[in-house]
């Protein structure tokens, strides 16, 4: 079936420093491509999402890629701070309407430590 | 606000007793979700719904029910057939909209349910 990778599955980086998480996915046919930050204690949350359109979308200090040919996409995250310490899921679908289509299938997650 | 709310953030049961998790949406929502989360892991779908008065089993169904009367309520009962029910759970929800065109999915803040 549909699979997501994602990694790595740890990552630790110093203040200022950027950040970068990458996932492949196997399902030549997705074309959605969300990333969601999960807090301790919470539910995850969209910060940024990238159709499979565009090669590349930028919000602040956050940006996403796509590379539809090798299938794999990845999170930049520059000049990070304490705040931005969580764990990080990319996810991919393909857009429809009916049955599993438009089900998200999530990476394992990122636990990302920024110290200071 | 519009949003999604789960109650009660932690619920604790006494093995063998069946337990009913909440999930409201307020946001005109057609597809909503249920994520089983264990510490460390990754999301894990349990049941799924595209429109009222139907739904589907994800990838971990066994010892779960749901129901989707309404729109805007999605309520996952945990049942004493679910032989390690101690989890984190998540409700979901997006627009189906047109196929073709794919949609955010937004989180809810998540049940914690404790058996012992």
């Amino acid at each position: 079936g549909e699979n997501v990778e994602q990694h790595p599955s740890t990552l630790s980086v110093q203040e200022g420093d950027s950040a970068v998480i990458k996932c492949t996915y196997s399902d030549s046919a997705s074309n959605y491509f969300p990333w969601y930050k999960q807090e301790l204690g919470k539910g995850p949350q969209l910060i940024i999402d990238i159709r499979s359109n565009v090669g590349e979308k930028k919000d602040q200090r956050i940006a996403v890629t796509l590379n539809k040919t090798a299938k794999h996409f990845s999170l930049h995250i520059t000049e990070t701070q304490p705040e931005d310490s969580a764990v990080y899921f990319c996810a991919a679908s393909r857009s429809g309407y009916g049955g599993s289509q438009g089900n998200l299938i999530f990476g394992k997650g990122t636990k990302l430590s920024v110290k200071p | 606000d519009g949003g999604i709310t789960q109650s009660p953030k932690y619920l604790f049961r006494k093995e063998g007793q069946n337990v009913t998790l909440s999930c409201e949406q307020n946001l005109n929502h057609d597809a909503m979700y249920w994520y089983r989360q264990d510490p460390g892991q990754g999301l894990r779908l349990i049941y799924y719904s595209q429109i009222v008065n139907d739904f589907q089993k994800g990838d971990i169904a066994e010892g779960y029910s749901v129901s989707r009367e309404k729109k805007e309520s999605f309520p996952l009962t945990v049942t004493s057939a679910q032989k390690n029910p101690t989890a984190f759970y998540l409700c979901a929800s997006r627009v189906s909209g047109l196929a073709g065109v794919p949609y955010e999915q937004y989180f809810g803040p998540g049940t914690r349910l404790t058996v012992t």
